[in-house]
């Protein structure tokens, strides 16, 4: 167990429709990341949050948005859904200290289909 | 730019064999950080090492062991007397000095192992 805590494991959902997904660092660490696996684009980094503000962007599409809240939880919200938005979603935590990278621990995941 | 190569799909190997997993990296950064992880068929990502670029020594631990060439950009991964439990995508990652947002994954390595 790594720590990190995602719910829900599973959603299902309609095109065109908006799910969020929430994500529960590991105790300690101020830094969450979004990461999106799926069988053609593999594990894409889509946005890093830190201590509340935004970090880093990656793939991340317009029609999702993140926020990480005071208590450092965080959530995705994934908008106007379509078929090719199913897919893995992992978030991640770390410690992110002055002297260099830490590792990442992540999350069980969110197995997100879109019908 | 930075990337990670892991060319081989997919590998099965009998139990007790030994088994490699190749993986090279590009990157401009000169302090980087290499990690690999294993996600096993219930989808979590477990995180198994991060090695800086300034450390070329080889780790083992246990049955694993990690083999970092900078001359060749490599850093890959060998399982001695691999088992069923084994059975895992093995993804390989790079990320930079600063933070690690912009930490980049293989497309991952699917090991079988036969009984």
């Amino acid at each position: 167990d790594s720590g990190v805590t995602q719910t829900p494991k599973h959603l299902i959902t309609a095109t065109g429709q908006r799910v969020t997904l929430r994500c529960s660092p590991r105790s300690g660490d101020l830094s969450v990341y979004w990461y999106q696996q799926s069988l053609d684009q593999g594990l894409q980094f889509l946005i890093q949050y830190y201590n509340g503000e935004e970090r880093a962007k990656g793939n991340i599409l317009e029609r999702f948005s993140a926020q990480q809240f005071p208590d450092l939880h965080s959530e995705l919200n994934l908008s106007s859904l379509e078929l090719g938005d199913s897919a893995l979603y992992f978030c991640a935590s770390s410690v992110v200290g002055t002297s260099g990278t830490n590792e990442q621990f992540f999350g069980p995941g969110t197995r997100l289909t879109v019908l | 730019a930075q990337k990670v190569t892991q060319a081989q799909t997919e590998i099965s190997v009998v139990e007790k064999e030994d088994v490699t997993l190749d993986c090279v990296y590009e990157t401009r950064d000169t302090t980087y950080y290499l990690f690999w992880y294993k996600q096993p068929p219930s989808g979590e990502l477990v995180f198994l090492i991060r090695r800086n670029s300034f450390d070329e020594q080889n780790e083992i631990s246990g049955r694993y062991s990690w083999n970092f060439q900078k001359s060749t950009s490599s850093f890959n991964f060998t399982i001695t007397a691999s088992q069923v439990v084994d059975s895992a995508v093995y993804f390989c990652a790079l990320s930079g000095r600063y933070n690690n947002n912009d930490m980049r994954f293989g497309a991952g390595t699917r090991l079988t192992v036969k009984p």
